[in-house]
């Protein structure tokens, strides 16, 4: 079983749609959790990070966490075309390296 | 700031070649790490460098791949002999001192292919 398991997809939705992208870890020593977006042909790119459980927000953007589920989320508000790419979740024990997810692709529509 | 820059970003070698990909992380990040990528699948840890010495490599298939950092700034991963499995995107990442778990910058990759 892997450490950290995300929801495979593809997702499609239409502009503006409300979407939410999840994750399980089964690593209890998990204490940080970064979901990263990542574009075709490019590297990752940091979208947030979050310690404790509970929601951090960032403009259209809500990561959740749960630790007493492992239950990680993403939410993206008033979804863009531009947000089409490949979502990725991380955790971290606190040694400062990530186990990623599989990420979860996806197609916002106009 | 400038970014983590790597290189080549193509490269395309025969099974039981060697090839060598090269890192420049941020300037100041003394954490840098290789991860692996394979298609339709998240990043793995290859190797974590602190400066210039290995944090963790447990993850490094060290019969084939080799990786070092000299004066702690530009790091080099090599393969040799490569195999068809090692087919993937080589990203490179780099953080500030102790920052690696608020989230790392990632390099473009180089994407390998070995047939």
């Amino acid at each position: 079983q892997k450490e950290v398991e995300q929801d495979p997809g593809p997702l499609s939705v239409p502009e503006g749609a409300i979407v939410s992208l999840n994750c399980t870890y089964s690593n209890s020593a998990f204490q940080y959790f970064m979901w990263y977006r990542q574009y075709s042909r490019k590297g990752p790119e940091l979208l947030m990070y979050t310690y404790s459980s509970g929601n951090k927000e960032d403009g259209r953007f809500t990561a959740q966490v749960d630790k007493s589920s492992k239950y990680i989320s993403l939410f993206i508000r008033d979804s863009q075309p531009s947000d089409s790419a490949t979502y990725l979740c991380a955790s971290n024990t606190n040694a400062g390296k990530s186990t990623f997810g599989d990420g979860t692709t996806l197609t916002v529509k106009p | 700031e400038a970014g983590v820059a790597q290189s080549p970003r193509y490269k395309i070698i025969e099974k039981r070649q060697s090839v060598a990909f090269w890192c420049n992380p941020i300037s100041g990040h003394a954490t840098l790490y290789w991860y692996q990528q394979i298609l339709g699948q998240g990043p793995k840890l290859l190797i974590q460098f602190q400066n210039n010495g290995v944090v963790d490599d447990s993850q490094l298939p060290k019969d084939r791949f080799s990786a070092e950092r000299l004066k702690g700034v530009d790091s080099t991963l090599k393969i040799q002999p490569a195999k068809l499995e090692d087919s993937a995107v080589y990203l490179c990442a780099s953080s500030l001192e102790g920052l690696g778990n608020y989230g790392y910058t990632f390099g473009s990759g180089t994407r390998l292919t070995v047939v």
